[in-house]
């Protein structure tokens, strides 16, 4: 089976910067991703980490450890829209099936 | 939203009774899944398609069933809705295989109740 551990609350004060982790443990790797969901809302993707390293989209990065299986996701300069919960997602085969994290909800305070 | 529509967007419906799910998409994506969401469960895959008539079970299929007889419609039928079914619904699609599935596009959802 596949496991994905992520912190449930994170607390941050806007212009701030956070990092949300998550370890995995799957038998597979192809591919860590990121996806954001306000209150009431769909799911968004924010980023993909197929390599080691570090990727990023604005004020959003998004990193990768292989081999420690473990990643983050950083938001930069908080601002009180990035109140949401953030998911990580595991594809653990090369088949099309994504595995979710149980999600880390952000509040940003002012 | 990137042309994914889900009917019905909320339904209270009760023990038993039989319910059906429709998600449509206008982006004539060759992937579609059907994703719940729970409390403290994240989003858990109950069945995915790829193609017309092409499907395969996810993480939580029992006591679900899906149909695809065109690209653009994906249906998810509860034959025998039970409580432990309410939740939240989501259809998503994806572009290709592979690094593709890792980018998915959320329908709206659709929240059952079931009584």
């Amino acid at each position: 089976g596949q496991s994905l551990e992520q912190p449930s609350e994170v607390t941050a004060v806007e212009g701030a910067i956070v990092q949300i982790n998550c370890t995995y443990q799957t038998s597979g790797f192809y591919g860590l991703s990121w996806y954001q969901q306000h209150d009431g809302g769909a799911p968004t993707f924010l980023s993909y980490n197929a390599l080691d390293g570090l990727e990023e989209t604005g004020r959003f990065s998004s990193f990768l450890s292989r081999s420690d299986s473990y990643g983050y996701l950083l938001l930069q300069e908080l601002q009180m829209k990035d109140s949401a919960s953030y998911f990580c997602a595991v594809r653990e085969d090369a088949g099309n099936m994504l595995t979710f994290g149980g999600g880390t909800r952000l509040m940003v305070k002012p | 939203d990137a042309g994914i529509t889900q009917s019905p967007r909320h339904k209270v419906t009760e023990t038993g009774t039989p319910v059906t799910l429709r998600c449509h998409q206008t982006e004539n994506h060759r992937y579609m899944y059907w994703y719940r969401q729970d409390p403290g469960h994240g989003l858990r895959l109950i069945h995915y398609s790829y193609g017309v008539k092409d499907t395969d079970k996810g993480e939580v299929s029992d006591g679900y069933s899906v149909s695809r007889s065109k690209t653009e419609d994906f249906l998810l039928t509860l034959e025998s809705a039970t409580s432990s079914q309410t939740s939240v619904y989501f259809c998503a699609i994806s572009e290709s295989a592979g690094s593709g599935a890792n980018v998915l596009t959320f329908g709206a959802g659709s929240r059952l109740t079931v009584l």
